[in-house]
C-alpha cells in the first residue's frame, strides 16, 4: 500500500541553525500538508500546499518557515534559525484529489533544538 | 476560530464498548474526522462524517449531529491494540484546501 515517507526520523540541531525536513507524499496525491505536534499536545496545522504554491498557512507558519516541492516527488519544510520552541514532531500529510477527506500522514520527524 | 472538546482519557476493559464524544465550535463546518495515534506514531485516519448520522467501519463507528455541533467515535469489542490516542478533527467551510483543526485527543487505555 502506498505511504507517505519522511526523512530524517530524528534531527537534533543547535538553536539558530537551519533544518530541512523532507517528505515524499503518495504519488497521485495533489494536496500536501505539514503539521506539528509538541510532545504531549495536539496536532497543529502549519501549512497546506497545492498546485506548487501555499494555499493556506497558520499563524505558526511565520517567516522562519518555508515549503517547497523541488521536484515531482519531494515536499520539504525548511525552518530557518531554529528556536527552542520549534522542538516537536513534524508530520507531513497528503490527500488525493476528488473530494476524499482522508489525509495520509507520514511517520514524522522528531526535531530537537538545543 | 474553531475549538474542539473531547475527554482527556477513557479506560475500559477488553471486549467493552467506548464512546468518545467531541463537541466543536466553528464559524463554518464542513466535516468531522477521527484519527488514531499510537505512542510515537503518526495519526491514522479512522472515519469521516460530512452529514448527520452514523458511519460504520468494522468495529469503529462515528456519528455526527451538525445541529448539536457534536460527534462521537464508538469503539466496539475493544482490543489491547486499541490503546491509543484518538483525535477528532474539524474541517471548516473556509478551509478550502482541507486544513484540519485537531482536538486535544482522548487517551484510551484498554485493560485486560
Amino acid at each position: 500500500e502506498p505511504e507517505v515517507t519522511q526523512t530524517p526520523s530524528h534531527q537534533v540541531t543547535q538553536m539558530g541553525q537551519e533544518v530541512i525536513l523532507r517528505c515524499v507524499p503518495i504519488s497521485n496525491h495533489l494536496y500536501f500538508y505539514w503539521y506539528r505536534q509538541i510532545l504531549g499536545q495536539k496536532v497543529e496545522f502549519l501549512v497546506s500546499f497545492y498546485n506548487n504554491e501555499i494555499s493556506e498557512k497558520s499563524e505558526i507558519f511565520d517567516d522562519q518557515f518555508s515549503v517547497e516541492r523541488p521536484d515531482g516527488s519531494n515536499f520539504t519544510l525548511k525552518i530557518r534559525s531554529t528556536k527552542l520552541e520549534d522542538s516537536a514532531m513534524y508530520f507531513c500529510a497528503s490527500r488525493e484529489p476528488g473530494g476524499q477527506e482522508t489525509q495520509y500522514f507520514g511517520p514524522g520527524t522528531r526535531l530537537l533544538v538545543l | 476560530g474553531q475549538s474542539l472538546e473531547q475527554p482527556s482519557e477513557v479506560t475500559a476493559v477488553e471486549g467493552a464498548i467506548v464512546q468518545i464524544n467531541c463537541t466543536y465550535q466553528t464559524s463554518g463546518f464542513y466535516g468531522l474526522s477521527w484519527y488514531q495515534q499510537h505512542d510515537g506514531g503518526a495519526p491514522t485516519f479512522l472515519s469521516y462524517n460530512g452529514l448527520d448520522g452514523l458511519e460504520e467501519t468494522g468495529r469503529f463507528s462515528s456519528f455526527l449531529s451538525r445541529s448539536d455541533s457534536y460527534g462521537y467515535l464508538l469503539l466496539q469489542e475493544l482490543q489491547m491494540k486499541d490503546s491509543a490516542s484518538y483525535f477528532c478533527a474539524v474541517r471548516g467551510t473556509t478551509d478550502s484546501w482541507g486544513k484540519l483543526q485537531f482536538g486535544a485527543g482522548t487517551q484510551v487505555v484498554v485493560t485486560p
